[in-house]
């Protein structure tokens, strides 16, 4: 059963601390796309990647946000520094885009709590 | 501009049929998707409709019209366990690469 796995569920910090968050991609699956999720703001993409090439992170911000993918097995999204309005769930989903749209799988997400 | 529109919230009774309705503004079209998220929970995916008219899904059909920008999600025989929020979401294919925007998301209790 082929699922995306992220780390870690939960995470508390305090403001200012530096957040890594983890994402294991379904395998064989060519795209990879975080997302964050609030009450106020909906799912938003931050970014995406294909082929393990960054093609969009105009949702994320510049300053204190970057996102990675070291290997096709793992992608990574760090805050440094991290502040209270960054709290939310991040969601990492994957798929595998060959020329049409298709289905994206979401990995059960990272709640951050930033205090 | 990227605009999605959807109720926020709905209820309905058990057993009964609900529909629920998105309407979209996006520059390019390649597909409509919805997705089911239960409360604290991921999305998973629903139905996706590329064409004009009605994709049937067991108790859930999705409708696309892309002529006036507009889909439904059509949930029957309604069960307790689908109280969830269900979004719709869009791939414009812009850029040339495929990304889905997300409208906000529709919050459906069903009681019994």
């Amino acid at each position: 059963d082929a699922r995306v796995t992220q780390t870690p569920r939960h995470k508390v910090t305090e403001m200012g601390q530096e957040v890594t968050m983890r994402c294991q991609p379904i395998l064989g699956h060519n795209t990879v796309f975080w997302y964050r999720q609030t009450m106020m703001q909906g799912l938003e993409l931050l970014a995406y990647f294909r082929n393990r090439a960054p093609l969009d992170d105009s949702g994320m911000p510049k300053d204190r946000f970057s996102a990675e993918m070291p290997d096709a097995t793992l992608a990574t999204l760090k805050i440094q520094p991290s502040e209270p309005r960054d709290s939310a769930v991040y969601f990492c989903a994957s798929g595998l885009d060959d020329g049409g749209a298709y289905e994206q799988y979401f990995g059960p997400g990272t709640r951050l709590t930033v205090t | 501009g990227q605009n999605i529109d959807q109720p926020t919230e709905m209820t309905a009774t058990e057993g009964a049929i609900v529909q629920i309705n998105c309407t979209y503004q996006t520059s390019g079209f390649n597909g409509l998707f919805w997705y089911q998220q239960h409360a604290g929970e991921a999305p998973t995916f629903l139905s996706y409709n590329v064409l004009d008219g009605l994709e049937e899904k067991g108790r859930f059909s999705s409708f696309l019209s892309r002529s006036k920008g507009y889909s439904y999600l059509l949930l029957k025989e309604l069960q307790m366990k689908d109280s969830a929020s269900y979004l719709c979401a869009v791939s414009p294919f812009s850029g040339g690469y495929n990304k889905l925007i997300f409208g906000a998301g529709t919050r459906l209790a069903v009681h019994p």
